[in-house]
């Protein structure tokens, strides 16, 4: 039971063009999200969060946003650029549930693309 | 400040032996968690230790064990490998449990079972 989906496998984008990535979650316990980035030979590096009590949040060219009615979250990176080509990993935990910040459940990952 | 370490970075193994893998959280982070990365099943939660406890246990079988030492440093052990145990296995540390302290991993041990 895939509790965190993220549909697309892949995504291409211009240099400069938005890039949005989406994630599904069916557990309604959730209510703290994030989002990873992870390049070949590396481990994950955290890029943005959002707790379920907001329904944005912004730092820098990366906004999440968190539609909890339809369980669904996405990541714009605005403008996008070629560094930004790497795996994506949707996040979520649920510590108002017991759940602690350590143990996180993963989507499969988006691979982006981000052409000059 | 140095980032998550974690020894060896690559191992092969031959299946039916025994493995331990080791991690190195940045300095002053308290909590360590494992995850193990295939291609089938993604990234999956191994369990999590905070001041030398396990706080929380993934689905995994016994053979996947784990410590914490006093000093914050963490193994995990894998007996009896079979073949399906081939994966990456990521160590992420943070300071204390909370919103503000994200995990943040190392590079993964990269772990072949022939």
């Amino acid at each position: 039971d895939q509790q965190v989906k993220q549909n697309s496998p892949s995504l291409s984008v211009q240099e400069g063009r938005i890039s949005i990535l989406n994630c599904d979650y069916t557990n309604s316990m959730f209510d703290y999200f994030l989002w990873y980035k992870k390049y070949p030979a590396e481990g994950p590096t955290f890029l943005i969060s959002i707790s379920s009590i907001k329904d944005k949040n912004e730092d820098g060219r990366f906004t999440v946003f968190l539609n909890k009615s339809a369980k669904h979250l996405s990541l714009h990176i605005v403008p996008s650029q070629p560094g930004d080509s790497a795996v994506y990993f949707c996040a979520a935990t649920s510590p108002a549930g017991g759940t602690s910040y350590g143990k996180l459940t993963f989507g499969q990952g988006t691979i982006l693309t981000v052409h000059p | 400040k140095a980032g998550v370490t974690q020894t060896p970075r690559y191992l092969i193994k031959t299946r039916g032996q025994q493995v331990t893998l080791s991690c190195s959280p940045i300095s002053g982070h308290r909590s360590v968690s494992w995850y193990q990365q295939t291609p089938g099943q993604g990234l999956q939660f191994l369990f999590e230790y905070f001041s030398e406890t396990q706080r929380n246990k993934g689905n995994f079988p016994g053979r996947f064990s784990g410590r914490q030492f006093s000093n914050s440093r963490s193994e995990m052990n894998v007996s009896t490998l079979e073949l399906g145990d081939s994966a990456l296995y990521l160590c992420a540390s943070s300071p204390i449990q909370s919103a503000s302290s994200p995990l943040h991993f190392g590079n993964g041990t990269r772990l072949t079972v022939t």
